[in-house]
């Protein structure tokens, strides 16, 4: 059974970086077979995906358009274990922000991390 | 972006009903087409992938159909546990979207 654990900060300064990380169990973030994938939620916003990593013989990123300047998703295979970086954050940021496993489908989904943007 | 239109936005429904919620696309998406369940507090649980297949160890009262642009998620046999929100998602390219949700309530 997979299971994602996401760890880091609920509050955020404005203009700082947002750093969440979903940590493995049960997978590998090398798989073949799945992507790992971040996905934040807003009532202004509703279920809004930011992106993606996965391996395939190398390393791929997709990332939405409306964050594509200021995000980074990375692995750690050494921790199994990938991350998300959202650079020069606005109190527009703050959401409930989720990693999930898409293998057919976003199958396995963390905990859930309420991020507040504020001073 | 694709944009996925769900309706309705709520639903009021007895316990042993049957419900519909329907979802469009703006775009043929073929059938990359997952519904999820969302529980006030949880994170979203995947349903139903590819339109109309079922999850391992989802309720068989749960079901998809459809493709193209114009997909439909039934419930049969309401029971109260399934007060929840649901909501269609595509994955037939990136950005995945979704849709803004059905809110699911029992009369």
């Amino acid at each position: 059974q997979v299971q994602l654990q996401q760890s880091g900060p609920g509050l955020v300064r404005p203009s700082q970086t947002l750093s969440l990380t979903c940590a493995i169990s049960g997978d590998s973030v090398s798989s073949s077979l799945a992507a790992w994938n971040w996905i934040r939620q807003s009532p202004s916003r509703g279920l809004e995906w930011l992106g993606r990593t996965y391996y395939r013989s190398t390393w791929y990123n997709d990332y939405a358009v409306s964050v594509r300047s200021r995000i980074t998703i990375n692995s750690d295979t050494s921790k199994n274990q990938f991350s998300l970086q959202l650079n020069s954050v606005t109190p527009d940021d703050t959401a409930l922000y989720y990693c999930a496993r898409d293998h057919a489908g976003l199958d396995s989904w963390g905990q859930g991390t309420l991020v507040t943007v504020s001073s | 972006d694709i944009q996925m239109t769900e309706s309705p936005s709520s639903l009021s429904a007895v316990v042993g009903d049957r419900v519909t919620i329907t979802c469009q696309a703006s775009q043929d998406i073929s059938n990359h087409l997952n519904w999820y369940q969302q529980k006030p507090g949880k994170a979203p649980k995947l349903l139903i992938y590819g339109a109309s297949n079922l999850e391992t160890g989802v309720s068989s009262r749960f079901s998809g159909a459809g493709s193209g642009s114009d997909f439909t998620f039934t419930i049969s046999n309401l029971r109260p546990e399934d007060i929840a929100t649901y909501y269609c998602q595509q994955y037939h390219n990136v950005p995945y979207t979704f849709g803004q949700g059905t809110k699911l309530e029992i009369e």
